[in-house]
């Protein structure tokens, strides 16, 4: 397995134009997070998602952030309209059930940065 | 709500040195805690989880539920172990399953001196 595959690694864009970033979880994994990583605020958890359906939104910073997981092998992440201020990395991570709970396995991140 | 602290951003220290890196959690209930690790253009890993009790890398932490806190130790510092760690707590239900939700601390910058 290629574990946690997140796109883009790295955008550019400007301010007031749609994200849209996207993640394939590692196949079995019930468990599906979105986290952003900030030099001010280390890892903030976003959203998750159980067996595809969203158990946990109230880290979504406003509602120019929405997530949906249509089938157990997909994710996105999009922001419309962006801003400066979501410029960070944003991680996805996916995790199991069973003994290996807890245990979060995690993409590359993409890197966003909004001008 | 929990709350998992790291106070230092940034530590540095020499190599061979001993270094513990301080993480405090708020949570009236049960809480699992974990060390993950990131090293340089590598993915966030897990290091080790406070139920399993085991020393990775030479590295140890101990839940201490009085002060609320899960330091992680190493007694003799490596060049290779400088990286970004984070510490992170995930709640128990009362039957001992868990929540799925993570909860991570601002993260510690580890420096390792030649």
């Amino acid at each position: 397995d290629a574990g946690v595959i997140q796109s883009p690694r790295h955008e550019v864009t400007e301010m007031g134009q749609e994200v849209t970033l996207r993640c394939k979880p590692i196949s079995g994994h019930d468990y599906l997070f979105w986290y952003r990583q900030t030099m001010m605020r280390g890892l903030e958890l976003l959203i998750y998602f159980n067996n595809n359906v969203p158990i946990d939104d109230s880290g979504m910073p406003e509602d120019r952030f929405s997530a949906k997981m249509p089938n157990a092998s997909f994710s996105t992440l999009k922001i419309q309209p962006s801003e400066p201020r979501d410029s960070a990395v944003y991680f996805c991570a996916s995790s199991p059930l069973g003994p290996s709970a807890g245990e979060l396995f995690f993409g590359e991140g993409s890197r966003l940065t909004v001008l | 709500a929990q709350r998992v602290t790291q106070p230092e951003k940034l530590l540095s220290v020499f190599k061979g040195a001993p270094v513990e890196l301080k993480c405090n959690y708020s949570y009236s209930g049960s809480p699992e805690l974990f060390w993950y690790v990131q090293y340089s253009r590598q993915r966030l890993q897990l290091l080790l989880r406070h139920i399993s009790r085991e020393s990775i890398k030479g590295f140890t932490a101990d839940l201490n539920k009085g002060e609320t806190s899960f330091h992680l130790k190493k007694p003799f510092a490596q060049e290779e172990d400088s990286a970004m760690y984070y510490c992170a707590l995930r709640l128990l239900k009362a039957g001992g399953t868990s929540y799925g939700k993570l909860t991570f601390g601002q993260g510690t910058i580890l420096t390792v001196h030649p």
